[in-house]
């Protein structure tokens, strides 16, 4: 079964510093991969998803995150960070079922943006 | 087009009563997702339906059950309420069960069960 671990449960950067969240997953195969955000007292909104296109991955809000199978990894990056971008981040995804793809979900990163 | 709506935003229950919380999908939207999502954890897949019919199901027991209605939207519904369903519960609808099909969330039930 599929798995995402994201290392940090709560992660701290200053205003205009870079921004790394990182995301593993236990699949062998590649499969599509995402990252939400989450506000408070808000639903998720999807930043940038993963289909087995181009390995660098752009978002809104200026995130980016690039897949790298022999890592794993799927790792979200944002060069500058703004107060904006405080909030909780989940790392997600799919695995294949019979007639449907779950989605699994990491147990997400809080994070704090000092001004 | 609007977006995925859920109500109520709020409600507390007691141990072993009955809940049912409803979600209304994105205009065009067939398939309807629920996920339950403890404080400080991330959304558990709870079930799937796709066309009126339950297309998948997570790890949770007979007392989670649903509905989709012809118009798509879908009621999630929880007997014998225990302590440890208290939960934020989110709905996400998408346009087919790939899972290259965005899924578009509302913005949760919170759910406080006493």
């Amino acid at each position: 079964a599929q798995s995402v671990t994201q290392l940090g449960s709560h992660v701290s950067v200053s205003e205009g510093a870079l921004v790394l969240l990182r995301c593993n997953y236990s699949s062998s195969v590649p499969p599509y991969l995402f990252w939400y955000v989450q506000y408070p007292n808000k639903g998720l909104q999807l930043l940038l998803k993963y289909t087995s296109a181009a390995t660098l991955v752009k978002g809104i809000n200026g995130f980016e995150a690039e897949f790298k199978k022999s890592e794993t990894s799927f790792h979200l990056t944002k060069p500058s960070a703004h107060m904006s971008d405080a909030a909780e981040y989940f790392c997600a995804v799919t695995e294949m079922k019979t007639s449907y793809d779950k989605v699994i979900f990491g147990p997400g990163t809080s994070l704090s943006v000092i001004p | 087009e609007t977006g995925v709506t859920q109500s109520p935003t709020h409600l507390i229950k007691t141990r072993g009563q009955q809940v049912t919380l409803r979600c209304s999908s994105q205009s065009g939207h067939n398939t309807v997702s629920w996920y339950q999502q403890a404080l400080g954890q991330g959304p558990q897949f709870i079930f799937q339906y796709y066309r009126e019919e339950e297309n998948g199901r997570g790890n949770f027991p007979p007392r989670f059950s649903g509905l989709q209605f012809p118009n798509y939207s879908s009621e999630l519904n929880v007997n014998a309420l225990e302590l440890d369903d208290s939960a934020l519960y989110l709905c996400a609808s998408s346009l087919g069960t790939s899972g290259r099909a965005e899924q578009f969330f509302g913005p949760g039930t919170r759910l406080t069960v006493l």
